[in-house]
């Protein structure tokens, strides 16, 4: 299969702290992608990151690319209670066929 | 501009029943893709269709069948249902690849099959 995996599996935390998800993918990339998922709705696009990039950020969220280790980690920085939600990596290699993880369920105490 | 709209956001269906799921993507995006969600298997590609043609099919049975219009809404058909099709269905528009590659979705449609 070439659905990434995404860990912690589960990940609960503070209002305030940071919050970091990795994400591991198995196959060549043209980009990645982070998308949330509020319980039982879609999913939202937050960030996308290219292959020839390493670092990229929007807002409060931080990605990282590690196309060596075929891997990416998500930063979600001074947590809020409305960032409780599950977070999926989607890799991308050709036309609109994406692959997502299996998510890690966030859950932001206030 | 509005989203992606998908009907209906619930049904209820009893096995070997069929079952279409209709999506409507945003306007001016001539990609929509289709999504099954299940706790178990998570998000797994069905289908993408651009222009009325389907470019991509995903790793399921021929009992999974869509098709897009020419306004290019589209809709999903499920033949012979299964207890294991109950799951989340997503649709996913987006402009052509070589764009971002980001996909906005629908709210989904649940499907209970009993």
């Amino acid at each position: 299969s070439q659905q990434g995996e995404e860990d912690p599996q589960a990940l609960s935390i503070q209002e305030g702290e940071n919050a970091t998800m990795n994400c591991s993918y198995k196959t060549s990339i043209n980009n990645l992608q982070w998308y949330r998922q509020n319980s039982g709705r879609g999913l939202v696009h937050l960030i996308l990151i290219r292959s020839n990039e390493r670092e990229k950020h929007s807002g409060r969220l931080r990605v990282t690319l590690d196309t060596s280790k075929k891997s990416s980690s998500l930063l979600i920085t001074a947590s809020r209670a409305a960032d409780t939600a599950s977070y999926f990596c989607a890799t991308g290699s050709t036309g609109n066929q994406f692959y997502f993880g299996t998510g890690t369920s966030l859950t932001v105490i206030p | 501009k509005a989203g992606v709209t998908q009907t209906p956001r619930y049904l209820i269906k009893t096995r070997g029943q069929q079952v279409t799921l209709s999506c409507s993507p945003i306007s001016g995006h001539r990609s929509v893709s289709w999504y099954q969600q299940t706790p178990g298997q998570g998000l797994q590609f069905l289908f993408e269709y651009f222009s009325e043609t389907q470019r991509n099919k995903g790793n399921f049975p021929g009992r999974f069948s869509g098709r897009q219009f020419s306004n290019s809404r589209s809709e999903m058909n499920v033949s012979t249902l299964e207890l294991g099709d109950s799951a989340l269905y997503l649709c996913a528009s987006s402009l052509p690849s070589g764009n971002t590659g980001e996909l906005f979705f629908g709210e989904g449609s649940r499907l209970t099959v009993l």
